[in-house]
């Protein structure tokens, strides 16, 4: 399988703080999908990237996937109290990074 | 919309008995992945199916079997169950497209109490 790699494995913020999650694969990836997971939830699809230096954003989320196809990043503008969870980023083999869980101080 | 369902939703177990969990994908999703999820962890990926095939096999063990049946729903039997099964597990299904899978959508879970 796709081996994704993810950094740093908690993070918490102020709120109104920015918040970045990184994905790193050893191998090119053919898409790179995000998930959140609240706590007690199951895993919600946010986003799937599929072409080389691809930007997405989503209100206050942009989502990043590296020129080599190798990385991918999330970045959270101004966080709110409801971005609290697990954000996973997994490879079109669908095998979930260790996530980063991300808490947030009102 | 209809979701993935998966039951039961609790489900309680002494060491070695069997338990099989259920999965429903949304319809006209043609593929199907099972996860582990202890408390505090990642979601490991067991097993997927496609196209009632497995398609793709990760750290499931080997007294756990699962198959995707003609109506595309699918079962994860799990024998001489360990108190280290305790965990939640989740289906999720998805489609298959042009080379790539879209977007996965999870079930509620099963949580599994081994006792």
């Amino acid at each position: 399988g796709q081996q994704v790699m993810q950094i740093p494995q908690y993070q918490h913020v102020q709120e109104g703080e920015d918040f970045t999650t990184y994905c790193n694969s050893s191998t090119t990836l053919s898409n790179i999908q995000w998930y959140k997971q609240r706590p007690g939830g199951h895993p919600v699809f946010l986003i799937q990237l599929v072409k080389s230096g691809e930007v997405k954003k989503q209100k206050r989320l942009t989502f990043q996937f590296g020129e080599a196809k190798k990385n991918s990043s999330l970045h959270i503008t101004a966080t709110q109290t409801t971005d609290v969870g697990t954000y996973f980023c997994a490879g079109n083999d669908m095998r979930f990074g260790a996530g980063t869980r991300l808490t947030v101080k009102p | 919309a209809a979701g993935v369902i998966q039951s039961p939703r609790h489900l309680i177990k002494e060491k070695r008995e069997t338990a099989t969990l259920k999965c429903y994908p949304i319809p006209r999703h043609d593929t199907v992945y099972w996860y582990q999820q202890g408390p505090g962890q990642d979601p490991q990926f067991l097993i997927s199916f496609y196209e009632k095939m497995q398609s793709d096999k990760g750290s499931i063990p080997d007294r756990f079997s699962a198959q995707q049946f003609s109506d595309y729903h699918s079962e994860l039997n799990m024998s001489s169950l360990e108190l280290g099964d305790s965990a939640l597990y989740f289906c999720a299904s998805s489609s298959y497209d042009g080379g790539m899978n879209t977007e996965a959508f999870f079930g509620q879970g099963t949580r599994l109490t081994v006792v």
